[in-house]
């Protein structure tokens, strides 16, 4: 069964560190990783996914299947990346029948 | 486009009393899922609909069920309510079932059973 992983509840760094939040998998096929934002009072939204390989707003991820891992990081947090981070996963042709993970709550401290 | 929409926002149930959820979906969509969020936690897939057929359900109980119509607007059904069902159930919807075109949420129906 698939299985998605954020050990980190809660996360605070100061403005303009380095952020990294967590994300291990377990699946036994070839999964395609996502990262979801909430921001406050707004919606789930997507930030990026593996397969795009894409910068958005300044985070990267990047899939390691060696350590079933798809860390987000982010070179200089700033206060407006605040917010709820999801770490998702979809089996391979299946749509949004999305696997989330708990979520790391991300506080950046002015 | 609104986006997705969901109806309605909050809703209050007594155990054991009956529930109906909707979803529209942003227009020209045709694939629409639902997850339950309960507080802490993160979504949980219940179903997938694309082209008005079920094509994947999550680990729920049949007192869940879900239908797509042909206006590929969805309801979620959930029958004899507990009190665990209680939780945040969202809506998403994107253009394919099958490709992982992006996924677009609904802000969320909340339901309390008492």
């Amino acid at each position: 069964a698939q299985r998605v992983t954020q050990p980190e509840k809660l996360l605070s760094v100061f403005k303009g560190a380095p952020v990294e939040l967590k994300c291990n998998y377990s699946y036994s096929g070839s999964p395609e990783l996502f990262w979801y934002v909430q921001y406050s009072r707004q919606r789930l939204q997507l930030l990026l996914r593996h397969i795009s390989r894409e910068s958005i707003k300044g985070f990267t991820a990047d899939l390691n299947k060696g350590e079933t891992s798809f860390h987000l990081k982010k070179p200089f947090a700033q206060e407006e990346d605040s917010a709820m981070y999801y770490c998702a996963l979809t089996k391979s042709n299946t749509g949004n029948q999305f696997y989330f993970g708990t979520g790391t709550s991300l506080t950046v401290i002015p | 486009d609104a986006g997705v929409t969901q109806s309605p926002t909050h809703l209050i149930k007594t155990r054991g009393q009956q529930v109906t959820l909707r979803c529209s979906p942003i227009s020209g969509h045709k694939s629409v899922s639902w997850y339950q969020q309960v507080l802490g936690q993160g979504p949980q897939f219940i179903f997938q609909y694309y082209e008005k057929e079920e094509r994947g359900r999550g680990n729920f109980p049949d007192r869940f069920s879900a239908r797509q119509f042909p206006n590929y607007s969805s309801e979620l059904n959930v029958n004899a309510l507990l009190l665990g069902d209680s939780a945040l159930y969202l809506c998403a919807s994107s253009l394919w079932g099958e490709m992982n075109t992006e996924a677009f949420f609904g802000q969320g129906t909340r339901l309390t059973v008492v």
